[in-house]
């Protein structure tokens, strides 16, 4: 069936550089997209989120890209930082439904 | 502050026993709630929508007579594990959304282990 997939498994990183983590989707008709970070033990936390009506979007420290052409979202962090160590969930939904579609997940290690 | 709360945060109990799991909306009076599951280094399944006030709407391939869904009020959601199996050890996670598209937030998570 139709996913939401990530290219890397893991990322390495050492303190201080930037980091991308990128997504791909196969649902033409996703039109909202989220990132989410989650540390061992917990649940996932929101990062930030995009409409299909945009093709990027700036928080504290993040960006997010969406290239609706290529079904690509990218998760871009400025400095990163040993604390955002984590897992990254991008999750996909559509206009007329609540339910949020994962996908693989990323592990990002920030080395010092 | 945490907007979406779950206890316990982790159980253990025996094989053929049930356990409960509440989720509450700390700050929204959510008419629908979520439950997914999450096995070790994999991504979130979602297993069922919680409904207020009426029956929860399952995945495909989740046992709704297993995996029992109670929303009775705006601000708590239950699920019981009944008649619980070393396979169904995870880590399940209840969120909570106000409408299509706003932010779905979610709670700290519930680790069940079954001997």
């Amino acid at each position: 069936g139709e996913s939401v997939g990530l290219h890397l498994p893991t990322l390495s990183v050492q303190e201080g550089d930037n980091s991308i983590i990128n997504c791909a989707y196969s649902n033409s008709a996703s039109d909202y997209f989220i990132w989410y970070k989650q540390e061992s033990g917990k649940g996932p936390q929101f990062i930030i989120d995009i409409r299909s009506n945009m093709d990027k979007r700036q928080g504290q420290r993040v960006t997010v890209l969406l290239n609706k052409t290529v079904k690509h979202l990218s998760l871009q962090i400025a400095a990163t930082q040993p604390g955002d160590s984590a897992v990254y969930f991008c999750a996909e939904s559509s206009l007329s439904g609540y339910a949020l579609n994962f996908g693989k997940g990323t592990s990002l290690l920030v080395t010092p | 502050g945490a907007v979406v709360s779950q206890h316990p945060s982790w159980v253990i109990c025996k094989s053929g026993t049930s356990v409960k799991i509440e989720c509450r909306s700390l700050d929204f009076q959510a008419t629908t709630m979520f439950w997914y599951r999450q096995f070790p280094k994999q991504s979130l399944m979602l297993m069922a929508t919680s409904n207020e006030g009426s029956k929860a709407t399952y995945e495909q391939g989740v046992e709704k007579d297993k995996f029992l869904i109670n929303h009775a009020s705006l601000t708590l959601s239950t699920l019981t594990v009944t008649s619980a199996h070393p396979e169904d050890s995870s880590f399940y996670i209840c969120s909570r959304q106000g409408a299509p598209q706003e932010t779905q937030y979610f709670g700290p998570g519930t680790r069940l282990l079954v001997l």
